[in-house]
């Protein structure tokens, strides 16, 4: 079984505050990791999906990296907004098709 | 245009009843997934089809059938439902099989089982 953590469980900032998170998982077998957005009453959103050791990827205000050595990726976001209030979701593979998705971080961001 | 959509939104139904859950994709992907969103909020892969082929099949009950009559649709039916199986059910597709492709996903159907 694939353990995913994701750090904080829940995070209360305030607009226009720089935040960051956590996704750890075991680093053995690593084919990619997948980064979701995902808003109250919607569904989860593609944000990122990272391959290689070292990759950075960004969208607007939002940013990823990833290490596969070590077993980590964090996602920041810059100068939060309210409409960036979300649960965010990690989700890397144990094999080359399926994904095991984290519990998530909850960001709230408070106008 | 719905990407995947899936049909239907809810569905509120008595234990023991059988009931399907649709779902279809305007994408042209050739894979589909069902995934269930347990009550820690967790999203857990049921099943996916490639261009109608099984391809991950988790330990589900056998209560549980996918069926894909087309690329564009995967279904889920299930048989004698229990208590245990009130959910959301989320529905997604990508390009292929490969985890390197993102993935798409339904608005998810809301079950109540009484």
């Amino acid at each position: 079984i694939l353990n995913v953590e994701q750090s904080p469980q829940s995070l209360h900032v305030q607009e226009g505050d720089s935040t960051n998170f956590t996704c750890s998982f075991p680093s053995s077998n690593f084919y990619a990791l997948h980064w979701y957005r995902w808003e109250t009453a919607k569904s989860p959103e593609a944000l990122f999906v990272m391959t290689l050791n070292g990759d950075e990827k960004k969208k607007g205000r939002i940013s990823a990296t990833l290490n596969t050595k070590e077993g980590y990726s964090y996602l920041y976001i810059k100068g939060s907004q309210p409409e960036d209030s979300a649960t965010y979701l990690c989700a890397p593979t144990i094999r080359s098709d399926k994904l095991i998705f984290g519990t998530g971080t909850r960001l709230q961001v408070f106008p | 245009d719905t990407a995947v959509s899936q049909t239907p939104k809810y569905l509120v139904t008595q234990m023991g009843n059988d009931k399907s859950i649709k779902c279809e994709q305007n994408l042209g992907h050739d894979t589909m997934y069902w995934y269930k969103q347990d009550s820690k909020k967790f999203l857990k892969i049921m099943f996916s089809y490639n261009n109608k082929e099984l391809i991950i099949n988790e330990t589900v009950p056998n209560r549980f059938s996918p069926k894909s009559p087309d690329k564009a649709h995967l279904n889920l039916h299930i048989n004698s439902l229990e208590l245990g199986d009130s959910a959301v059910y989320f529905c997604a597709s990508s390009r292929g099989r490969s985890s390197y492709n993102e993935q798409f996903f339904g608005p998810g159907t809301r079950l109540t089982v009484l």
